[in-house]
């Protein structure tokens, strides 16, 4: 069945530099993959989405990459704010409509 | 607020009580699907509705749970003989597809915490 690990449960990260997260998959690579964030006590809000013949997308200060050869997505938050301390999840879309997520990854920024 | 809306917050059982939960996607979204999240995870698929046909629903899933969505707007989860186990965060999600684009973007509701004694 497929895997996704994203990476270390719990990131710390200095304000004002680039977080970066990543997430690794197994077996089929998704026509889509799409990262969330999720604030404690609320619901995942969709961030972006790229398609597996996408390398990147950017939107602001959020950049995802998307490496099919590694099946692996990166997730880059540059100049990272207080305000960005979340948990962020990938998850994978095979274009059936259902998503499959990952455990998340922590997100903390510190002053 | 036009957003995803889920009822009740918080649910208290007793092992073996049934339990019903709604959801009400944003109005216009045809799509809908129900996730269960315990902590530390993402959320599960359960199952997805696209307007009131039923299409998918996980190999995982109990004979115990069952979703409605009569009408193609508003749907219901029921939980029968609730186990322990069962204990979670149910979540929604809404979306609007496009006939030829097989992705969305979904918008998930506060969800509904199920706790059974």
């Amino acid at each position: 069945s497929q895997k996704i690990e994203q990476n270390s449960e719990a990131l710390n990260i200095q304000e004002g530099k680039t977080a970066t997260l990543t997430c690794n998959y197994t077996n089929y690579s998704p026509a889509y993959l799409q990262w969330y964030r999720q604030d404690p006590g609320r619901g995942p809000v969709f961030l972006l989405l790229i398609r597996e013949n996408e390398k990147e997308k950017r939107k602001e200060r959020l950049k995802v990459t998307f490496d099919t050869t590694l099946k692996q997505s990166l997730f880059h938050i540059t100049a990272s704010q207080p305000a960005d301390s979340a948990t962020y999840l990938c998850a994978l879309d095979f274009g059936n409509e259902k998503l499959t997520f990952g455990t998340g990854t922590r997100l903390t920024i510190i002053p | 607020d036009t957003g995803v809306s889920q009822d009740p917050r918080h649910k208290i059982t007793k092992r073996g009580q049934n339990v019903t939960f709604r959801c009400d996607p944003i109005s216009e979204h045809n799509r809908l699907y129900w996730y269960r999240q315990t902590l530390g995870q993402g959320p599960e698929f359960l199952t997805y509705f696209q307007n009131e046909a039923q299409l998918e629903k996980s190999r995982l899933l109990s004979d115990r749970f069952s979703a409605e969505r009569p009408k193609g707007s508003f749907s219901t989860l029921e939980i029968q003989r609730t186990e322990q186990r069962d204990s979670a965060m149910y979540r929604c999600a809404s979306s609007y597809g496009t006939a030829g684009v097989n992705t969305d973007t979904q918008y998930f509701g506060p969800g509904t915490r199920l706790t059974v004694l």
